[in-house]
């Protein structure tokens, strides 16, 4: 989407380390912020989100982290493992006011056994 | 409950041919959105609904795009004169939103997969 981007299109890990994919939005007035999973020919499924009154939200090995001054918010793995290997997606707010997410192009996790 | 549901999975027309696709949103959920999906890409968003009004339709590719949500629960989505570009994922996506209210989780289908031959 035209006003968030997403860094890196690819991340390859070994099983055990972490993973983090980092997101950066334009808009200083967008006020929460979703992470999706996709795993190859399935729906999109929401595994952790963030509003912008919290700078962390930690859900067992997944972690979201918010940074509004820099306008980008990160997503963390630890302990990666084979069934984390999927498309990964942020969102934020587009412009404008109302809760029209743009997304990022997305981040395609491989964790090798 | 059910999730969101969409039909059909998959659908082949030939160039010029009209499509429509159906979504069936989580009950009780008020808002609605369709997202077009290219290989490799992310969700880019097409349309919204609030109940039975679609309050944003600014995502719409042309005017051969078309999309509806009469009783504001299931909602259609169609395509005229089809041609090579509509090729993609369309998915659905439902939420409990009402109007301005940011924060709120989607809840998504699992698209119709249009190849236009």
């Amino acid at each position: 989407g035209e006003n968030v981007e997403q860094h890196p299109s690819t991340l390859s890990v070994q099983e055990g380390d972490s993973a983090v994919i980092k997101c950066t939005y334009s808009d200083s007035a967008s006020n929460y912020f979703p992470w999706y999973k996709q795993e190859l020919g399935k729906r999109p499924q929401l595994i952790i989100d963030i509003r912008s009154n919290v700078g962390e939200k930690k859900d067992q090995r997944i972690a979201v982290t918010l940074n509004k001054t820099a306008k980008h918010f990160s997503l963390h793995i630890t302990e990666t493992q084979p069934e984390d290997s999927a498309v990964y997606f942020c969102a934020a707010p587009r412009k404008g006011g109302s809760y029209i997410p743009t997304f990022g192009r997305g981040t395609s996790l491989i964790v090798h056994p | 409950g059910a999730g969101v549901s969409q039909s059909p999975r998959y659908k082949v027309a030939k160039r010029g041919q009209d499509v429509a696709l159906r979504c069936d949103p989580i009950s009780g959920h008020v808002s609605l959105f369709w997202y077009q999906q290219a290989l490799g890409q992310g969700p880019e968003f097409l349309t919204y609904f609030q109940n039975e009004a679609q309050l944003d339709k600014s995502g719409l590719p042309s005017d051969r795009f078309f999309a509806e949500r009469p009783e504001g629960s299931v909602s259609t989505l169609k395509i005229q004169r089809t041609q090579q570009e509509d090729s993609a994922v369309y998915l659905c996506a439902s939420s409990l939103g009402v109007t301005g209210i940011v924060s709120q989780p989607q809840h998504f289908g699992d698209g119709t997969r249009l190849s236009i031959l």
